[in-house]
């Protein structure tokens, strides 16, 4: 398989529930983003990881957690969300000089907190 | 505050004609730009880019044309065909692998 995979794609949980979402990127790339997009609302960067490391975090809510094992994988832990988190989740891949290289994306995880 | 801004929501063009889809800027430190597109239930993928020593980039179908004193890049695409329907996300980057997307433009290309 090849190019970027999130799963699930579709997620309903409840408030107090714990979720986690899968991305796992096939590219060989070295830096992995997770998206948030909100209707209406321009797609907002959420977290980097460049070669494990996180380098971004904005201002995001600690109710999201993200974890990032190996240059290949990327969790979004959820934890006591709200229903305004209702969102697509996008996580996007790309080589280190990401500068002249484009994010590859994945297809989104559906997220509705009810 | 928004720092690229796509005005137009959606835009509806018939087949064969021209599609041109508007992005904005406010920061001057900007120098790399991209479109990507997006069907429903897939991710963005990535179309064509423009770094601001240049004023137009083509590939194919698709040109960008940036204008930097205006702070204002458009995507044309021509002709435009039913396919090319889908939601269009501009981004800019001014350091790093961060880069600030607009809302998108629905493009909707009537046969």
């Amino acid at each position: 398989e090849t190019g970027v995979t999130q799963t699930p794609r579709h997620l309903v949980m409840g408030m107090t529930n714990k979720k986690s979402l899968k991305c796992e990127q096939h590219l060989g790339h070295n830096a992995m983003y997770w998206y948030k997009q909100s209707a209406k609302k321009p797609l907002e960067l959420m977290f980097v990881y460049n070669f494990k490391e996180q380098t971004e975090n904005n201002s995001v809510p600690s109710r999201f957690s993200p974890e990032c094992p190996n240059s290949s994988h990327l969790f979004l832990h959820l934890h006591t969300l709200q229903p305004e988190d209702s969102a697509l989740y996008l996580c996007a891949s790309s080589p280190p000089s990401a500068r002249t290289d484009t994010q590859y994306f994945g297809p989104g995880t559906r997220l509705t907190v009810l | 505050d928004q720092q690229v801004k796509q005005n137009s929501p959606s835009l509806s063009v018939q087949e064969g004609r021209i599609s041109i889809l508007n992005c904005d800027y406010t920061n001057s430190m900007f120098d790399y730009f991209l479109w990507y597109k997006k069907y429903p239930a897939e991710g963005p993928t990535f179309l064509i880019s423009i770094s601001s020593i240049k004023d137009k980039n083509e590939d194919g179908r698709f040109t960008v044309f940036l204008n930097k004193s205006a702070k204002h890049l458009s995507l044309h695409i021509v002709p435009s065909q039913p396919g090319d329907s889908a939601v269009y996300f501009c981004a800019a980057s001014a350091e790093g692998n961060q880069f600030y997307f607009g809302t998108g433009t629905s493009l909707t290309v009537i046969p």
